[in-house]
């Protein structure tokens, strides 16, 4: 099993630009969510679902957009990036056991210039 | 809203005992979780506890107390590769959402 895969690893964009990070997992969970790291502040999360078309929103989910169309792929969509989106972009999945441990992607470090 | 507190950084000896504590508030509370991250790595999961008490694995061990919202991560026979930062996380209500701490760095020295 590949786990939980994201791409691209490394991502330049504009003030202004739109893009779509990828992430996808092979472990049939149904479970994703997408975080944000940013030094001092540890994981913020964005959006999560529950399952193939349903998401919801978490603790900052200004400015992105996700949809879940199938159990294995989660993207999450800048509309128009803004500096402040400069960050670590994490995926993260996981089964509905009774621990929810989380398995997390390698992760997309995104610079808005 | 919930919010979770953890001490910025500690430091430690290699082959000591160190403990990181937890506390939190939460609007509800399914369980309380403990990540390890190395620098530029992912999260990677420890333990997690949905009860009171003492959970082990190996040389890490967490303790919960739902009653005192508070929780702690125990490392013992500490290694330099633990170096690391460490975050709780808690499970709302509903189950669904995880939220993080702010972390805490692990300074082991020699």
């Amino acid at each position: 099993n590949a786990g939980v895969t994201q791409t691209p690893k490394f991502q330049v964009l504009k003030t202004g630009q739109s893009m779509t990070l990828q992430c996808a997992q092979d472990m049939n969970h149904e479970y994703m969510s997408w975080y944000r790291q940013d030094p001092g502040m540890g994981l913020r999360l964005i959006h999560y679902s529950v399952g193939a078309g349903i998401t919801d929103q978490g603790e900052v989910p200004n400015g992105y957009n996700v949809s879940r169309s199938t159990t294995e792929d989660f993207p999450l969509r800048l509309l128009s990036a803004a500096p402040s989106q400069t960050s670590v972009y994490f995926c993260a999945s996981s089964s509905s056991g009774e621990s929810y441990e989380q398995y997390f992607g390698p992760g997309t470090r995104l610079t808005v210039t | 809203g919930q919010s979770l507190e953890q001490p910025s950084e500690v430091t430690a000896v290699e082959g000591a005992i160190v403990q990181i504590n937890c506390t939190y508030q939460t609007s509800g509370f399914y369980g309380l979780s403990w990540y390890q991250q190395h620098d530029g790595g992912a999260p990677t999961f420890l333990s997690y506890n949905a009860l009171d008490g003492l959970e082990e694995t190996g040389r890490f061990s967490s303790f919960l107390s739902r009653s005192d919202s508070y929780g702690y991560l125990l490392l013992q026979e500490l290694q330099m590769k633990d170096s690391a930062s460490y975050f709780c996380a808690v499970r709302d209500t509903g189950g669904f959402k995880t939220i993080f701490g702010a972390g805490t760095r692990l300074f082991v020295k020699a």
